[in-house]
Order: structure tokens, then C-alpha cells, then sequence
């Protein structure tokens, strides 16, 4: 696709449901990075994929993350267990070189709102 | 200390009006990222800096690596112009600033 592309653009859960959130980067971006952001505050790093490898996952806030990218192009991230504090829009950014060396581009975001 | 430090935190301007928003670092870096994010908007990339300056219309982008310091210019600012900019640094997990809100009045 042109864009960095993420689903759903809106999601409630109720608290203790589990819920996957998709980016699909651009095509041959070897850098995808996940973003947590509150409202009113900024994006704060969750993970980063290199390919289809995971070399720093130390943002993620608790066991009930998980992200993954198993042929290195799309990436879902995976939230068991929802909380309230779990509410944020989850960004996705791709870049064609490694560590985001590259220009960066970003999903709309999906909102995730636990009730 | 957050490793990176944006001032001012809001900004409001009048239309025309030279903008300066500043980023401060502690960490080594390979590159230095300006975004801006329109409310209830996605993020855009506007520059990536990993020496010197950039020009892009109305937008000047300066880094000092020596002094770990990055300036983000906006020339004749416009209402349009209202956003969050957010200065960003890598390595790998690409640490971001706080934001400067940004507010042009016509």
C-alpha cells in the first residue's frame, strides 16, 4: 500500500477482553516500530522489529503485551487481559532502514478504549 | 532527566510570526526526528537530521551534535501550522520528546 496501514481504527473492549491491533508497514520496510500514546501525552515506545525479528521489546508494559512479525511485513500487537489503563491510541511507524535510520512513517493509529 | 527535552512546552503565536521550538538531548544519537501531529491526527515525519540543516518551505531544521541540540524554524507562521511537534532521537527504540504545542492565532 502508499501508507502505513493499522486496523482497526477503533476499538472497545470490555475490561479482561484480549485484543490484536494490525499494522500493515509499507512494503519492504525493515524497521516497524510500536507506540503507546495517552491522551494528551506523547508517543511512548513499546517494541521494535528489524525484519521479522524483535531486537527491543523492553517497552512493553506487562506480560499481557506481545507483539510479533512472523515474515517480516505485517505486525500485530496482541493485549490479553485489557485494562482500563490499557486505553491509548497504539501507533505504528515503518522505515526502510534499520533502527528507523530512515524518514519515518506513521499509521492513523488504533484507539483502544476499555470500558 | 528525560533524555530528550522540548521547550517551550506551548507556543502561541501570532500569524507571521518566526517560530522556534527547541530539542535537547543526553544520549548519542545517529539521527534526530521532527514530527507533527494535528489533533486527533496521525503523526507526519518533517525532517530527519543527523548533521547540519534542513530546508523544506517554510520549515528550517538545525542540529548541533556537539552540543546535542536540534532547533525546529517555522518562517511567516499560519494557522495551519497549529499542531504538536515532537522531537525524536534514535538509536533503536527512538525516545520521544514531550511535545510543544503549537498555536498560531490569525
Amino acid at each position: 500500500g502508499a501508507g502505513v496501514s493499522q486496523s482497526p481504527r477503533y476499538k472497545v473492549a470490555k475490561r479482561g477482553q484480549d485484543v490484536a491491533l494490525r499494522c500493515d508497514p509499507i512494503s519492504g520496510h525493515v524497521s516497524l516500530f510500536w507506540y503507546q500514546q495517552a491522551l494528551g501525552q506523547g508517543p511512548e515506545f513499546l517494541t521494535y522489529f528489524q525484519n521479522e525479528a524483535q531486537l527491543d521489546k523492553s517497552g512493553l508494559p506487562s506480560d499481557r503485551f506481545f507483539a510479533e512479525r512472523p515474515e517480516g511485513s505485517v505486525s500485530t500487537l496482541k493485549i490479553q487481559r485489557t485494562q482500563q489503563e490499557d486505553s491509548a491510541v497504539y501507533l505504528c511507524a515503518s522505515s526502510s532502514l534499520t533502527g528507523g535510520g530512515g524518514e519515518l512513517f506513521f499509521g492513523e493509529g488504533s484507539r483502544l478504549t476499555v470500558l | 532527566k528525560n533524555e530528550v527535552e522540548q521547550s517551550p512546552q506551548n507556543l502561541t503565536a501570532q500569524e507571521g510570526e518566526f517560530i522556534t521550538i527547541n530539542c535537547s538531548y543526553s544520549v548519542g544519537i545517529s539521527a534526530l526526528h521532527w514530527l507533527q501531529q494535528h489533533p486527533g491526527g496521525g503523526i507526519v515525519s518533517l525532517f530527519m537530521l543527523s548533521s547540519g540543516k534542513k530546508k523544506h518551505g517554510r520549515l528550517i531544521a538545525t542540529i548541533n551534535i556537539q552540543e546535542k541540540h536540534s532547533s525546529l524554524h517555522i518562517t511567516a507562521s499560519h494557522p495551519r501550522d497549529s499542531a504538536v511537534y515532537i522531537c525524536a532521537v534514535l538509536p533503536s527504540r527512538l525516545t520521544f520528546g514531550e511535545g510543544t504545542q503549537l498555536t498560531v492565532n490569525p
